[in-house]
């Protein structure tokens, strides 16, 4: 595996269930990112970690739950979720948070339908 | 208020012609800009980046333009192939951001043999 992986690339699940994202990332890096994209939205970043470390959170509803065990592995435990949650999850990785380390490499993203 | 805005939702040229995708910020302290493609069912990848130093990037077929004072970027590609068809995301950070990355809202390209 090389890259950035998403698994799995497609979930359905009701509002009262509980399902996780993983993202695995296989090219070293330091910084992992998770980033929802809604039809005709940009993309919109939900949480940074950096060396394991969550370093921002932008506002994300308590539905919303990651977690770092390492830094190639991140994932996002899902609760309780509402119908406008359906979306598209991104997964992104860099070699850190600092510097000019802006090229960020992304998985193909997990299409999440709330039902 | 959306920071970095692409509005222009599509575009469609033929094969060999150019391509002209636009981005405009508001943010006066964003000074790295990089664009992104996106093929259905894949993750953005990285195409093309510039810093505020410069105003003009080229790769290849792909040359980034930067005009500070209009707060404005481009990316033309030429000649245009089929294969660059995909949605084309402008990106926007600044030093005091870290790694943030704000993101446009895309244009899908069409590029016809």
């Amino acid at each position: 595996e090389t890259g950035v992986t998403q698994t799995p690339r497609h979930l359905v699940m009701g509002m009262t269930n509980k399902k996780s994202l993983k993202c695995e990332q296989h090219l070293g890096h330091n910084a992992m990112y998770w980033y929802k994209q809604s039809a005709k939205k940009p993309l919109e970043l939900m949480f940074v970690y950096n060396f394991k470390e969550q370093t921002e959170n932008n506002s994300v509803p308590s539905r919303f739950s990651p977690e770092c065990p390492n830094s190639s592995h991140l994932f996002l435990h899902l609760h309780t979720l509402q119908p406008e949650d359906s979306a598209l999850y991104l997964c992104a990785s860099s070699p850190s948070t600092g510097g000019r380390s802006y090229e960020q490499y992304f998985g193909p993203g997990t299409r999440l339908t709330v039902t | 208020d959306q920071q970095v805005k692409q509005n222009s939702p599509s575009l469609s040229v033929q094969e060999g012609r150019i391509s002209i995708l636009n981005c405009d910020y508001t943010n006066s302290m964003f000074d790295y800009f990089l664009w992104y493609k996106k093929y259905p069912a894949e993750g953005p990848t990285f195409l093309i980046s510039i810093s505020s130093i410069k105003d003009k990037n080229e790769d290849g077929r792909f040359t980034v333009f930067l005009n500070k004072s209009a707060k404005h970027l481009s990316l033309h590609i030429v000649p245009s192939q089929p294969g660059d068809s995909a949605v084309y995301f402008c990106a926007a950070s600044g030093e005091t951001s870290g790694s943030r990355l704000t993101f446009g809202e895309g244009t899908q390209l069409t590029v016809n043999p």
